[in-house]
């Protein structure tokens, strides 16, 4: 069983819609969430972290985490075609020693349409 | 500030040889961790390291190996490279140490072809 799991898409939003991408995890353990964001060609960049139960917002990007369902999402708010490009969802796992380790979801390849 | 550095950016080896990649960190950073992405399995989690220590390892056999220099930078190394070993190798460095791990800085990769 994967541990982070998302759709891999494509998901396609016409602009100025909201893109909704979804992620859970099997680690109940688990205690920071990030979505990363990769264009294609390029390595991934942090866009959002969230730690506790509820929504986060910044700017257009919403976060959403709810650790009883052991789900997380991401809203992406007036979409442009620049917000085209693959979401990563990672959460961090308790490793073998005391520190963790960060694990990603394979992503869902989202497409702005205009 | 100088982002995460990977050297060499490409390189091509034959079934059998080992390869070494190279790792800088952002300065200030103590930890890094190593990714292998592939189209079909995502990124990959290999291993981490922090104060020349690894603290994590992934589920890769044995022929992957990695280590931390007193300077932060890294290295991995992979023998006997089989062509499943093709891949974009990331590594990402982090200013977080213990607890929850912060924000992981991505260099731009050593692609890796295996022939």
């Amino acid at each position: 069983q994967k541990e982070v799991e998302q759709n891999s898409g494509p998901l396609s939003v016409p602009e100025g819609a909201i893109a909704s991408l979804n992620c859970t995890y099997s680690d109940r353990g688990s205690q920071s969430f990030f979505w990363y964001r990769q264009y294609s060609g390029k390595s991934p960049e942090l866009i959002m972290f969230i730690y506790s139960n509820g929504d986060k917002e910044d700017g257009r990007f919403t976060a959403q985490l709810n650790k009883a369902s052991q789900y997380v999402s991401l809203l992406i708010r007036d979409s442009q075609p620049s917000d085209s490009a693959t979401y990563l969802c990672a959460v961090n796992e308790r490793g073998y020693s005391s520190a963790s380790k960060i694990i990603f979801g394979s992503g869902t390849r989202l497409s702005i349409r205009p | 500030k100088a982002g995460v550095t990977q050297t060499p950016r490409y390189l091509i080896k034959t079934r059998g040889q080992q390869v070494t990649l190279s790792c800088s960190p952002i300065s200030g950073h103590r930890s890094v961790s190593w990714y292998q992405q592939t189209p079909g399995q995502g990124l990959q989690f290999l291993f981490e390291y922090f104060s020349e220590t690894q603290r994590n390892k992934g589920n890769f056999p044995g022929r992957f190996s990695g280590r931390q220099f007193s300077n932060s930078r890294s290295e991995m190394n992979v023998s006997t490279l089989e062509l499943g070993d093709s891949a974009l190798y990331l590594c990402a460095s982090s200013l977080s140490g213990t607890g929850f791990t912060g924000e992981l800085f991505f260099g731009e990769g050593s692609r890796l072809t295996v022939l």
